[in-house]
């Protein structure tokens, strides 16, 4: 089993829709997450951390369930310029260090 | 700052050939990654360092891969001999680490050199 999963579409979704992205973990010793955008043929950039509380940044908000492992990132009301691949990123613990592991990617497509 | 820098961003190589692979984190940064992205694969952890030490390179494929680190500014990835399965993407990363068991800031990356083995 991957130690970070993600659903990898792709999502083909028509400009102004509402779409949710899942990803789940299996280190729960895990401190630290986030989500990545990686644009075609670009470097993976960080698009929001994940927090404990849920976190809203203008369309994107992020949830985070220890519990359950799991990981979410909704977009409202999706622009053509969202499209993209969307990393789900855990800080697994290895000693003393947290180490950025990558989920596959989930592409999203926006669509006129 | 400039950010991560990697170069260079294409390199074409014949199999067998030699092919070095260079970085340069941001500045302070104290943790430096490769990853190596495929289709098939994703992005995989290949080696990692921690003030220029490596600690886990539990991730490199094969002895065909080396990488040193031999100042906080620079970095690098050797493939020796190079195969075309080593074709791919290969990033360098770095962030700055907490002590102990504080958490990480997320890792930068830089813009990758693309590598095709022919």
């Amino acid at each position: 089993r991957k130690e970070v999963e993600q659903d990898p579409g792709p999502f083909n979704v028509p400009e102004g829709a509402t779409v949710a992205f899942n990803c789940t973990y299996s280190n729960s010793a895990s401190q630290s997450f986030f989500w990545y955008r990686q644009d075609c043929r670009k470097e993976p950039k960080l698009l929001m951390s994940v927090y404990s509380s849920g976190n809203e940044d203008g369309r994107f908000t992020a949830q985070l369930n220890r519990a359950s492992q799991y990981i979410s990132l909704l977009i409202r009301d999706s622009k053509l310029s969202d499209s993209a691949t969307y990393l789900c990123v855990v800080n697994l613990r290895s000693g003393g260090s947290y180490i950025p592991t990558f989920g596959r990617g989930t592409s999203l497509i926006v669509h006129p | 700052d400039a950010g991560v820098i990697q170069s260079p961003r294409h390199e074409v190589t014949e199999m067998g050939q030699e092919v070095t692979l260079r970085c340069k984190p941001i500045s302070g940064h104290d943790y430096l990654f490769w990853y190596r992205q495929t289709m098939m694969r994703g992005l995989e952890l290949l080696i990692y360092f921690n003030n220029n030490v490596p600690i886990d390179d539990s991730g490199m494929p094969e002895d065909r891969f080396s990488a040193k680190m031999p100042n906080a500014s620079f970095s690098t990835l050797k493939i020796q001999p190079s195969e075309p399965r080593d074709s791919a993407v290969y990033f360098c990363a770095s962030s700055l680490g907490g002590h102990g068991y504080e958490k990480h800031t997320e890792a930068f990356f830089g813009q990758g050199t693309r590598l095709t083995v022919v």
